[in-house]
């Protein structure tokens, strides 16, 4: 079993539509990132939600840390949204710092 | 401005050639890692370096190889012993110990035939 699953892996949705993305996780972990992958392969940093809810613009990221999941959602999605978002988690007592472990990530495309 | 960079964008090779694709940053971050990416597989960790003149195996080391001579420089070899170069691979650093937020390239992608 893989030790972080997203769903869906695609994800296609017309403009203006509310997104969720989500992800499992089955360890303990210290961190985790929510990333975005556009389509020339560029990754960026959206979010590292500790707890709780996290808001940036259209986007925000929950984190409920004892059921081990996560979600990203996108509001009044827009083409310009269409990318690969990817969870990482960092695990909790790792030795090696900074060495995250990546879901496959799902393919959002947006329709106009 | 700062960033990290990666050249070339797009390197293709004949199979039997080594080949070494570069990554550098001015962020001034102590740790570099490296990553490969293929189509329905996340990230995986190639080698990873938290110092200067120190670098250690990732989950996919084997066909690899790195140094790690200069703060700012994290290349990557990948040799012939590799069975299956073809791939997206993307370099990250991040500040140092205790930082997990990873910066990343525009990664380089390689084909070998």
């Amino acid at each position: 079993k893989n030790e972080v699953e997203q769903s869906p892996q695609n994800l296609t949705a017309q403009e203006g539509e509310f997104i969720t993305i989500n992800c499992s996780y089955s360890v303990g972990i210290s961190a985790l990132h929510w990333l975005q992958q556009h389509p020339g392969g560029g990754i960026f940093s959206l979010f590292m939600p500790s707890s709780g809810k996290k808001k940036h613009g259209r986007l925000i990221a929950t984190i409920n840390i004892q059921e081990k999941h996560s979600s990203l959602h996108i509001t009044a999605s827009h083409p310009r949204d269409s990318a690969v978002y990817i969870c990482a988690f960092l695990n909790a007592g790792g030795t090696s710092y900074g060495k995250l472990t990546f879901g496959q990530g799902t393919i959002l495309t947006v329709h106009p | 401005d700062g960033g990290i960079t990666q050249s070339p964008k797009y390197l293709f090779r004949k199979e039997g050639q080594n080949v070494t694709l570069s990554c550098e940053q001015n962020l001034n971050h102590d740790a570099m890692y490296w990553y490969r990416q293929d189509p329905g597989q996340g990230l995986r960790l190639i080698y990873y370096s938290q110092i200067v003149n120190d670098f250690q195996k990732g989950d996919i080391a084997e066909g690899y190889s790195v140094s790690r001579e200069k703060k700012e420089s994290f290349p990557l070899t990948v040799t012939s012993a590799q069975k299956n170069p073809t791939a997206f691979y993307l370099c990250a650093s991040s500040i140092g110990p205790g930082s997990y937020e990873q910066y990343f390239g525009p990664g380089t992608r390689l084909t070998v035939t």
